[in-house]
């Protein structure tokens, strides 16, 4: 079964303008992290912010954050102010269990983002 | 964090022929992640290499398709052997990463087209 869902496939957004990225997850294990990572054209996979189950607080780097819902089992992404170089194809994932029990790396299916001048 | 260099950073093959792709991490990690890419869509975990053992592979892939070696610490391959169109994707290969971030570090990628 699915357990990372990303339900947009694609996004334009004007530059400056703040972009949020669907993410939900399903687990029932208590203890799990939540990744966003970009994947500009050239293929590699940059990290971007990671939210643990525990944490209390949403994490935020720089002009990422994440917007954590627990009950909801959601991970949304918000980039602030975009550039143009935010364009890219953006996944989330999930990790179930944490230090030395760290699961696999599930990810979601991606959402394209095109920033437009 | 653990800086991965992968090469070669795309290539295009002929259908029926193999290529290694190799990625060399800057300090020693236990396991490291082959991913598979294929156009469009997200990435899909081909095997785990550990040093000294045999890989294991995740369902629908096979060591004799992809054989991937471990012969050290800080370095591993993958072939894609007898490349069909198929084939065509973006190859990973990951780390832990180290400190408080508890994903992966990635290589670059290899673009792989098959002709």
């Amino acid at each position: 079964a699915q357990k990372i869902t990303q339900t947009q496939p694609g996004m334009f957004v004007q530059e400056k303008e703040a972009v949020t990225l669907d993410c939900t997850y399903d687990t029932s294990d208590p203890s799990y992290g939540l990744f966003w990572y970009k994947q500009p054209s050239s293929g590699e996979m940059i990290f971007l912010i990671y939210q643990g189950s525990y944490d209390q607080q949403n994490a935020t780097e720089g002009r990422y954050s994440l917007n954590f819902q627990k009950a909801r089992k959601s991970a949304n992404l918000v980039i602030s102010a975009s550039q143009l170089g935010d364009s890219a194809m953006y996944f989330c994932a999930m990790r179930e269990g944490l230090g030395d029990s760290w699961g696999k790396f599930q990810f979601g299916a991606g959402t394209q983002v095109v920033v437009t001048p | 964090s653990a800086v991965i260099s992968q090469k070669p950073s795309r290539d295009i093959c002929q259908r029926g022929t193999s290529l290694t792709i190799q990625c060399q991490v800057d300090s020693q990690v236990t396991m490291m992640f082959w991913y598979r890419q294929q156009p469009g869509q997200s990435l899909t975990l081909i095997a785990t290499a550990n040093q000294g053992s045999e890989a294991t592979y995740e369902s629908g892939f096979v060591i004799d398709k992809f054989p991937i070696s471990r012969p050290n610490l800080t370095f591993s391959t993958l072939t894609v052997s007898n490349m069909s169109p198929e084939d065509s994707s973006i190859y990973l290969c990951s780390v832990e990463a180290r400190g408080v971030n508890y994903g992966y570090t990635f290589g670059s990628g290899t673009r792989l087209t098959v002709v």
